[in-house]
């Protein structure tokens, strides 16, 4: 079993509809979990972080954590074109030195 | 905040060169560093890790002799690819935590791109 599962898609959703993006991990004691966002050629970028059970929201981003069932996932509300990329799922490993362990990420396309 | 650049962003070689890539954290102090390698359309694949002033410690398969890490400041790490050969040709990626108030949090430079003829 990988550490970090993701769907590696495409997810394709028609513009304004909300994309739901998926995520399990293995490692029970994991206690930091984020997404990232790629680009095609481009680096990733932090675009959520969540630590507690429940919903965190950010603007047109809504996380959702359930440590119990060791799930998160990303909500993309009204979702745009811009928003087509791929969507790594990261936590936090708990071996020490702070390293992040990724799932392989899952592409979106939102059609206009 | 929490912005790090990388230098250079695209470099060509020929075989057999060093290569140095410098990661920088521009508004904060990074207490870890990170160095990842990514090939096209695969994943993220984390190299190494480094702290300020101490050695860097190295993932499993990757030579510690060929690609030299140096963390010598809180805001600069440098990765040198030594005697490159074609097959390290890669889209490098540094990335730094220890922003203030940004428990965690991992952020990414905008990536070196090698390529090595």
């Amino acid at each position: 079993q990988k550490e970090v599962e993701q769907n590696s898609g495409p997810l394709s959703v028609p513009e304004g509809a909300i994309a739901s993006l998926n995520c399990t991990y293995s490692d029970r004691v994991s206690q930091s979990f984020f997404w990232y966002r790629q680009y095609s050629g481009k680096s990733p970028e932090l675009i959520m972080s969540i630590y507690s059970n429940g919903d965190k929201e950010d603007g047109r981003f809504t996380a959702q954590l359930n440590k119990a069932s060791q799930y998160v996932s990303l909500l993309i509300r009204d979702s745009q074109p811009s928003d087509s990329a791929t969507y790594l799922c990261a936590v936090l490993g708990s071996t020490g030195f702070q390293k992040l362990v990724f799932g392989t990420g899952t592409r979106l396309l939102v059609s206009p | 905040g929490a912005v790090v650049s990388q230098h250079p962003s695209r470099v060509i070689c020929k075989s057999g060169t060093s290569v140095k890539i410098e990661c920088r954290s521009l508004d904060f102090q990074a207490t870890t560093m990170f160095w990842y390698r990514q090939f096209p359309k695969q994943s993220l694949m984390l190299m190494a890790t480094s702290n300020e002033g101490s050695k860097a410690t190295y993932e499993q398969g990757v030579e510690k002799d060929k690609f030299l890490i140096n963390h010598a400041s809180l805001t600069l790490s440098t990765l040198t690819v030594t005697s490159a050969h074609p097959e390290d040709s890669s889209f490098y990626i540094c990335s730094a935590s220890g922003a203030s108030g940004r428990h965690n949090e991992q952020f990414f430079g905008p990536g070196t791109r090698l390529t090595v003829l």
